[in-house]
């Protein structure tokens, strides 16, 4: 079963930031937060994870809180191909088992 | 990041008939790999998990018999649906995992429509 729970869907206008909130309050020491994107009839896209450290990539920033029960994941200027449902999944990192929630269907408005 | 593919991307088949799909990574070899099924406006639910050589291991309520998963080689695994019926019809995608890194990279997904 899925360990996270993120609002069902979020507007953002374009250009600006684009913040998606997680909670993942029974995390385990070992897991990793994970994020991915899956745009309409696509398969999942791999954005940014983490343990417990902030990370940043092209794509994303990824916060953790300090107890690691929640995260978010910032899109700094969100434009229109940013419209997609972003999941967050914690697990450990060994190819292990993703289970997925329901996610946040994030709408980029012009 | 690393390219999983999936053949084909779309397929309809009449009721009774089996299927078959392929997962193939292409750039890295993937000892691990996933099946997911994606009903419409719903989330991705693991069917099951293969290890390259090994059994499969299934998920609850998914029918091991029903739904063959076979994964031979580092870069292949096939996924295939016997006497599909009509709500077979869903969204099929695989992923793999291995060496250096051992994230998930995701293939485009199947489109299976059973008539």
């Amino acid at each position: 079963d899925a360990k996270t729970t993120q609002p069902p869907s979020m507007d953002c206008a374009e250009g600006r930031a684009a913040n998606l909130p997680c909670n993942h309050s029974t995390i385990s020491g070992n897991e990793y937060v994970y994020w991915y994107r899956q745009i309409h009839s696509q398969g999942p896209q791999y954005i940014i994870h983490g343990l417990k450290n902030n990370e940043t990539n092209e794509m994303a920033s990824l916060i953790i809180t300090e107890d690691r029960k929640s995260s978010t994941l910032i899109l700094p200027h969100a434009t229109l191909r940013d419209t997609a449902v972003y999941y967050c999944i914690v697990a450990p990192n060994t190819g292990n088992q993703f289970y997925f929630g329901t996610g946040t269907s994030l709408t980029v408005i012009p | 990041g690393a390219v999983v593919s999936q053949h084909p991307s779309w397929v309809i088949c009449k009721s009774g008939t089996s299927v078959k799909i392929e997962c193939r990574s292409l750039d890295f070899q993937a000892t691990t790999m996933f099946w997911y099924r994606q009903f419409p406006k719903q989330s991705l639910m693991l069917m099951a998990t293969s290890n390259e050589g090994s059994k499969a291991t299934y998920e609850q309520g998914v029918e091991k018999d029903k739904f063959l998963i076979n994964h031979a080689s580092l870069t292949l695994s096939t996924l295939t649906v016997t006497s599909a019926h009509p709500e077979d019809s869903s969204f099929y995608i695989c992923s793999g995992s291995g060496q250096p890194s051992y994230e998930q990279y995701f293939g485009p997904g199947t489109r299976l429509t059973v008539t």
